[in-house]
């Protein structure tokens, strides 16, 4: 296994249409993140999936995004009528948990950049 | 309010030179401290993980340190190098609650 891999690494689109990401955790881990990173700040939380599970949604993540896992492997992020303002680094991580409420060791993704027009 | 403030924002050195990049936090109930290294337009890669009982852990050149009683944390780098050039990213993790706060970061030029 190489990594946690997301796709498409770079999109452009125009506003109002629709862009869907994808991400590969790594295969083993139990636990998908996903973050949004805008220009010199650090990632903000959008999501996280434990195994197929939808655990937990930042208010950042408005009802025009969705977010996927549906086998508890890849997981999907989709913004539909996208706006400017979701120009953003779109990160992704997993890590694996094995009890407790530790978050593990979070290995992220090289990002998918998505640019409003 | 759960936070993590980076200081400084930026920093210039030059290569071989050493540096000590600055995390303070106000996260509580505190589980970790983590600090990662992120390449422009890549994404974050882990350096070290520290917990509460924990005061300093290396991993290379790069050396971090915690005082868990006054919430701070630094990472020092040692002879630095020009892929030192990147974003440095201060994470804690709120104890019992799966949740990272991550700090802005701070960009560290290497110059030669």
């Amino acid at each position: 296994d190489t990594g946690v891999s997301q796709n498409p690494r770079h999109k452009i689109t125009k506003r109002g249409q629709n862009v869907t990401f994808r991400c590969d955790p790594i295969s083993e881990h139990n636990r998908l993140y996903w973050y949004r990173q805008t220009l010199g700040q650090g990632p903000e939380f959008l999501t996280y999936f434990q195994n197929e599970a939808q655990l937990e949604k930042s208010r950042l993540l408005s009802d025009r995004f969705s977010a996927e896992r549906p086998k508890g492997s890849f997981s999907t992020l989709e913004i539909q009528r996208t706006e400017q303002g979701d120009s953003a680094m779109y990160l992704c991580a997993s890590s694996l948990v094995t009890g407790g409420s530790n978050t593990g060791e979070l290995f992220f993704g090289e990002g998918s950049r998505l640019t409003v027009l | 309010k759960n936070q993590v403030e980076q200081s400084p924002q930026s920093l210039i050195i030059l290569e071989g030179k050493n540096c000590t990049l600055q995390c303070n936090y106000t996260v509580s109930p505190f589980s970790n401290l983590r600090w990662y290294k992120q390449d422009t337009g890549r994404g974050p890669v882990s350096l070290t993980i520290m917990t509460f009982s924990e005061n300093t852990k290396s991993n290379g050149r790069y050396t971090a340190t915690l005082d868990a009683d006054t919430k701070q944390s630094s990472l020092h780098i040692t002879a630095s190098q020009l892929s030192d050039s990147a974003s440095y990213i201060c994470v804690v993790s709120e104890g019992g609650y799966n949740k990272l706060i991550f700090g802005a970061g701070t960009r560290l030029a290497v110059h030669p």
